[in-house]
């Protein structure tokens, strides 16, 4: 299985500030013959689905504020919140779908400093 | 716009099945567009995929379930289901239905669209 670890599990970031959520996965998830990376954020809004924001490690999905940035690739993954905003409180996770099993991070949640 | 709506029982007693319904709305799960899958969330817990299918039923499992979870789909109905035996009260946990992109045989895409989510207790 691969395994996805995310960091920090927690992060308290004043409102206009940037937050960076990492994510590490036990197996490179790019895929050579199309060059892309298995790799998804969601966003968990509290009492809320899952929510895509990005895929392919850094294509943001449609309707997704471009706050929002991916970064990385093979192993080493990067969330980036530029300016938080108080409706970005959640908890994030990152995924892959390079192979079954399907796994997913830990969690990080952000808050408000 | 696509939607997925889950439905079941909410209470399962121990050593019982759990049986869920993911009725799909917007869209056909016969278009061989997607996998059909179903992801949990214990309590205060991260996200476990538990499992999906395709139109055809061809289906992949999470071997942590140790052969527990079955999924299936009726197309006449839209829906797909899952059952999960021989519960614990480990199994307590929120269950979403989800959808993937198909990009070929056991290949996909992100979970794109999610219903809300059923929360399912097993207790006695």
């Amino acid at each position: 299985d691969i395994v996805m670890t995310q960091s920090p599990d927690s992060l308290a970031v004043s409102l206009g500030e940037r937050a960076t959520i990492n994510c590490k996965s036990s197996q490179n998830l790019l895929y050579s013959s199309n060059n892309n990376n298995y790799l998804a954020w969601y966003q968990q809004r509290p009492g809320q689905p899952p929510k895509m924001l990005i895929y392919w490690a850094s294509a943001r999905d449609s309707g997704v504020p471009d706050r929002f940035s991916g970064s990385g690739s093979g192993t080493d993954f990067t969330l980036t919140i530029s300016s938080l905003q108080a409706e970005d409180v959640a908890v994030y996770y990152c995924q892959q779908y390079y192979s079954t099993p399907l796994t997913f991070g830990g969690g990080t949640k952000v808050e408000i400093k | 716009q696509v939607q997925l709506q889950e439905s079941g029982p909410g209470l399962v007693q121990p050593s019982q099945t759990l049986s869920l319904t993911c009725t799909v709305s917007g869209g056909s799960i016969s278009s061989g567009d997607y996998y059909w899958s179903w992801i949990r969330q214990h309590p205060g817990k991260g996200l476990e995929w538990i499992g999906y299918i395709y139109y055809s039923g061809s289906t992949y499992y999470n071997p942590s379930l140790k052969s527990r979870a079955t999924i299936s789909v009726d197309t006449s109905k839209n829906q797909f289901s899952l059952k999960l035996n021989t519960v614990t009260a480990a199994d307590t946990a929120v269950y979403y239905c989800a959808r993937a992109p198909f990009r070929g045989t056991n290949s996909r895409g992100p979970f794109d669209y999610w219903g809300q989510g059923t929360l399912v207790t097993v207790s006695s």
